[in-house]
């Protein structure tokens, strides 16, 4: 059972356009939500996260705004730039500070920024 | 401070075989969580060491062990490899109780099951 879903497994954008990655998710319980972005033959590196009790989150050109009524979320990029290609990753975490660091991973979206 | 280090890079297994990966947390952490990537997935959680203990674990079976140090650095040990172990081995050390974007992966074994 998938609990983070990311049904676009990848996006092409223009440079200086806005990409905007999604995410939706089933569990109710959920209490926290990140973006990881990943290069190839590296780990996954945090990139924004935000708390279930917010509805957006802004640092410098990405922002993420979370439906908690809708279960989705989804990450804005503007502008875009061509560094930004990577997999991006949806995560979610159900035991904020508690007894596992545990977090739930959607499949990822490839995102081509075209110069 | 050094960061999440994981060895080897690669590695060829046969099926049947026993692998023993090796993680190296980021200094001042506690915790080591485990993680597999098959292709075309997300990582999934296979468990988490805290004080040489395990703290959790996903729904991997019991042949998917592993070990924390003093030092805190990880083992993961996969006995009986299947076909299906083939994936990216992710660990990611963190600090117990911190915020979950608090958590740092190393880069990684690739593990590949013949």
């Amino acid at each position: 059972d998938q609990q983070v879903k990311q049904n676009s497994p990848s996006l092409s954008v223009q440079e200086g356009r806005i990409s905007i990655l999604n995410c939706d998710y089933t569990n109710s319980m959920f209490d926290y939500f990140l973006w990881y972005k990943k290069y190839p033959a590296e780990g996954p590196t945090f990139l924004i996260s935000i708390s279930s009790i917010k509805d957006k989150n802004e640092d410098g050109r990405f922002t993420v705004f979370l439906n908690k009524s809708a279960k989705h979320l989804s990450l804005h990029i503007v502008p875009s730039q061509p560094g930004d290609s990577a997999v991006y990753f949806c995560a979610a975490s159900a035991e904020y500070g508690g007894a596992t660091n545990k977090l739930i991973f959607g499949t990822g979206t490839l995102l081509a920024v075209q110069p | 401070e050094t960061g999440v280090t994981q060895s080897p890079t690669h590695l060829i297994k046969t099926r049947g075989q026993q692998v023993t990966l090796r993680c190296s947390s980021q200094s001042g952490h506690n915790t080591v969580s485990w993680y597999q990537q098959a292709l075309g997935q997300g990582p999934q959680f296979i468990f988490q060491y805290y004080r040489e203990e395990e703290n959790g674990r996903g729904n991997f079976p019991p042949r998917f062990s592993g070990l924390q140090f003093p030092n805190y650095s990880s083992e993961l040990n996969v006995n009986a490899l299947e076909l299906d172990d083939s994936a990216l081995y992710l660990c990611a050390s963190s600090q117990l109780g911190g915020a979950p974007y608090e958590q740092y992966f190393g880069p990684g074994t690739r593990l590949t099951v013949t």
